[in-house]
């Protein structure tokens, strides 16, 4: 049992490239997130997904984009990387009933922009 | 303004004394709180909700709808404590507005 796997781990990027997290979980979780976490700002809230097919934006959608073809992964795409997007990246998941809540988190990746 | 607030950055104790990690919020509804803990070269993971009025690895935390606080506290820290903790809130479909954290630093 996995739990929520992402990847890659580490990624660096040059300005305007693209690139693709994935973010994977076998919990069959219904709600799935990403987050940003840079320093001293703690987590922020970048999309979130409530189930198979639907999209949300959070606090920092600027410059992302996330797609949930399936219930068990949740994409976040960089279009044109800039350097303000240099930060760890962290998925979580989370299932649907409000006894249950709480998250179970990927391990991160760290995406360096120069 | 949905905000959480966690004042201290570091708080360093001694093993085997009184441990509060302070967490205040900034919510119109009905609030869900929680704290999360990342432990070295590990996941962030969760330590406990309020709404399970549960007592995991010693913590506890009380839900002070007055004080709107949310503070994490344990009687006796321990080494293994030594940690990044943070509290956060649910603004809806577990959607957490996180603080900024505070590392805990227990000295032997």
């Amino acid at each position: 049992n996995a739990g929520v796997t992402q990847t890659p781990k580490f990624r660096v990027l040059k300005t305007g490239q693209s690139m693709t997290l994935l973010c994977a979980q076998d919990m069959n979780h219904e709600y799935m997130y990403w987050y940003r976490q840079d320093p001293g700002m703690g987590l922020r809230l970048i999309h979130y997904s409530v189930g198979e097919g639907t999209t949300a934006k959070g606090e920092v959608p600027d410059g992302y984009n996330v797609s949930r073809l399936k219930k068990q992964n949740f994409l976040l795409g960089l279009e044109s990387a800039a350097p303000s997007q240099t930060s760890v990246y962290f998925c979580a998941s989370s299932p649907e009933d409000r006894s249950n809540y709480g998250y179970t988190f990927g391990s991160g990746t760290r995406l360096t922009v120069v | 303004a949905q905000r959480v607030t966690q004042p201290e950055k570091l708080l360093s104790v001694f093993k085997g004394a009184p441990v509060e990690l302070k967490c205040n919020y900034s919510y119109s509804g009905s609030p869900e709180l929680f704290w999360y803990v990342q432990y070295s070269r590990q996941r962030l993971q969760l330590l406990l909700r309020h709404i399970s009025r549960e007592s995991i690895k010693g913590f506890t935390a009380d839900l002070n709808k007055g004080e709107t606080s949310f503070h994490l506290k344990k009687p006796f820290a321990q080494e293994e404590d030594s940690a990044m903790y943070y509290c956060a809130l649910n603004t809806g479909f577990q959607k957490l507005v996180f603080g900024t954290g505070t590392r805990l630093l227990v000295s032997p």
